[in-house]
């Protein structure tokens, strides 16, 4: 079946522990990238990559760090997190140079920092 | 600054009538809009997709129209049913077609 999983799909940690969300798409995608959802802000892209080695900052990347390292991957890093990256995450592929056909959205991450 | 509104307000509706959802931007100059749906704590799920040189599109049930000199698109579901609510959220994109910025969606709830 053809996915975008993520995982963990709940976590809750305390300020400043590193944390991975990890993000993987089984339709051989060039494009991905990862939102954050929060009430009365919407979804908001945060970083997204056309290809491997290739990454670019979204609308709030502050805080977050990517890698593409292999087509099918694309885990989001907190260094040092913070209550306020306390959200709702989703990543997301699309085709290469189809973006504007669709995207394919992942269950999301639902994150709590305390 | 760029700039996405769409009706914060829940949209109620009587089934059977159509739904009509409004997304508005300023100061951008999109290529193409998406509509997209959400159900409560899932991932949206693509719906449409509209080009800047294209007036109306349609699929299904659904038709979405783009105005470019009123900055507007218009979302419509025709013969609405209860299964049809949810949250829908426009999506513009820029910068090469790889930015995508959505607005923060409208929820509707078709009432039997």
């Amino acid at each position: 079946e053809a996915q975008v999983t993520q995982n963990p799909r709940y976590l809750i940690t305390v300020t400043g522990k590193k944390l991975t969300v990890t993000c993987s798409q089984n339709m051989n995608h060039e494009y991905m990238s990862w939102y954050r959802q929060d009430p009365g802000l919407g979804l908001r892209q945060i970083y997204y990559s056309m290809n491997v080695e290739v990454t670019d900052k979204g609308d709030v990347p502050e805080g977050y760090k990517v890698s593409r390292k292999e087509k099918r991957n694309f885990p989001l890093i907190l260094e040092s997190p913070s209550p306020n990256q306390t959200s709702l995450y989703f990543c997301a592929s699309s085709p290469a140079g189809q973006l504007q056909d669709t995207q394919y959205f992942g269950p999301g991450t639902r994150l709590l920092v305390l | 600054s760029q700039k996405i509104e769409q009706n914060s307000e829940a949209l109620n509706i009587q089934e059977g009538k159509t739904a009509t959802l409004t997304c508005n931007y300023t100061n951008y100059s999109p290529a193409y809009l998406q509509w997209y749906r959400q159900d409560p704590g899932r991932g949206p799920v693509f719906l449409l997709l509209i080009r800047e040189n294209e007036k109306e599109k349609r699929k299904e049930r659904l038709k979405v129209t783009f105005d470019t000199t009123l900055k507007q698109s218009l979302f419509h579901i025709t013969a609405s049913q209860p299964a049809d609510s949810a949250t829908y959220l426009c999506a513009l994109l820029s910068g090469g077609y790889q930015k995508v910025t959505f607005g923060i969606g409208t929820k509707l709830q078709v009432i039997p």
